[in-house]
C-alpha cells in the first residue's frame, strides 16, 4: 500500500522554537506539498517541490521554509514558532501536479503552539 | 484570481441521493477533482474528470462541464460513513486550488 507518512501526529511547541516537520513517502513522487489546514479556511499551500531540491512559495509561505535534498522526503520549517502556526498540517505527494492520478495525503500533523 | 466555490453544508438522509456542486474559475485548468475528509482524518481522492460528462465509480459519480466551469459530485444510495467534508480541487500544471469544502450530515 502506497504511503506518505508524517513523523509526528500531535506535537506541542513553545513560541520561538524552530520546528521540523517531517514527511516521506515511498512512491517515488516527484511532487511533494505542504498545507495547513484550519477550520472553514480548507487547505491552504504553504510550499510545493517538483523534484530534490526544487522549492516553489505556496499561498501562505510567510514563516516557513522547505527542505528537500532527497526524493522521499521533504521538510517543513517553522523558523521561529508562533501562537498564529497552531493547526493541522498535511503532506501530500504526487505523480503529477494536476490532480489526474490524485494525492496521497500524510495522517497529519496537529501541531500546538504554546 | 483563482477559485473555486462549493456549499458550505448538505445534509441528507440514509438512502438518498445528494449533489454537492463546485463552480471553479482557475488559469491553465486540466481537471476538476474531488476529496473526501473524515473528522480527524486525512483527504482522500475520490475522482478526477479532464473531460466533459459524467465519470462514475460505484455510488459516487463526477461531472465536468469545462464550458459552464462547473463540476458536481453524486453520491448515491448514501450511507451514514458518507457523513464527511467533500472538497473540490482544480488543476493546472503546477497544483491544485482547492474549494473550501462541503460538509455532508448523513441522517437516519
Amino acid at each position: 500500500d502506497v504511503k506518505v507518512t508524517q513523523s509526528s501526529r500531535y506535537l506541542v511547541k513553545r513560541t520561538g522554537e524552530k520546528v521540523f516537520l517531517e514527511c516521506v513517502q515511498d512512491m517515488d513522487h516527484e511532487n511533494m506539498f505542504w498545507y495547513r489546514q484550519d477550520p472553514g479556511l480548507g487547505l491552504r499551500l504553504i510550499y510545493f517541490s517538483y523534484d530534490v531540491k526544487m522549492k516553489e512559495k505556496g499561498d501562505i509561505p510567510e514563516g516557513y521554509s522547505v527542505s528537500r535534498e532527497k526524493k522521499e522526503r521533504f521538510s517543513l520549517i517553522l523558523e521561529s514558532a508562533s501562537t498564529n502556526q497552531t493547526s493541522m498540517y498535511l503532506c501530500a505527494s504526487s505523480i503529477t501536479p494536476t490532480g489526474k492520478y490524485g494525492y496521497t495525503f500524510g495522517s497529519g500533523t496537529r501541531l500546538t503552539v504554546v | 484570481g483563482q477559485s473555486l466555490e462549493q456549499p458550505s453544508e448538505v445534509t441528507a438522509v440514509e438512502g438518498a441521493i445528494v449533489q454537492i456542486n463546485c463552480t471553479y474559475q482557475t488559469s491553465g485548468f486540466y481537471g476538476l477533482s474531488w476529496y473526501q475528509q473524515h473528522d480527524g482524518g486525512a483527504p482522500t481522492f475520490l475522482s478526477y474528470n479532464a473531460l466533459d460528462g459524467l465519470e462514475e465509480t460505484g455510488r459516487f459519480s463526477s461531472f465536468l462541464s469545462r464550458s459552464d466551469s462547473y463540476g458536481y459530485l453524486l453520491l448515491q444510495e448514501l450511507q451514514m460513513k458518507d457523513s464527511a467534508s467533500y472538497f473540490c480541487a482544480a488543476g493546472n500544471n503546477r497544483k491544485l486550488i482547492w474549494g473550501l469544502g462541503t460538509s455532508l450530515a448523513v441522517n437516519p
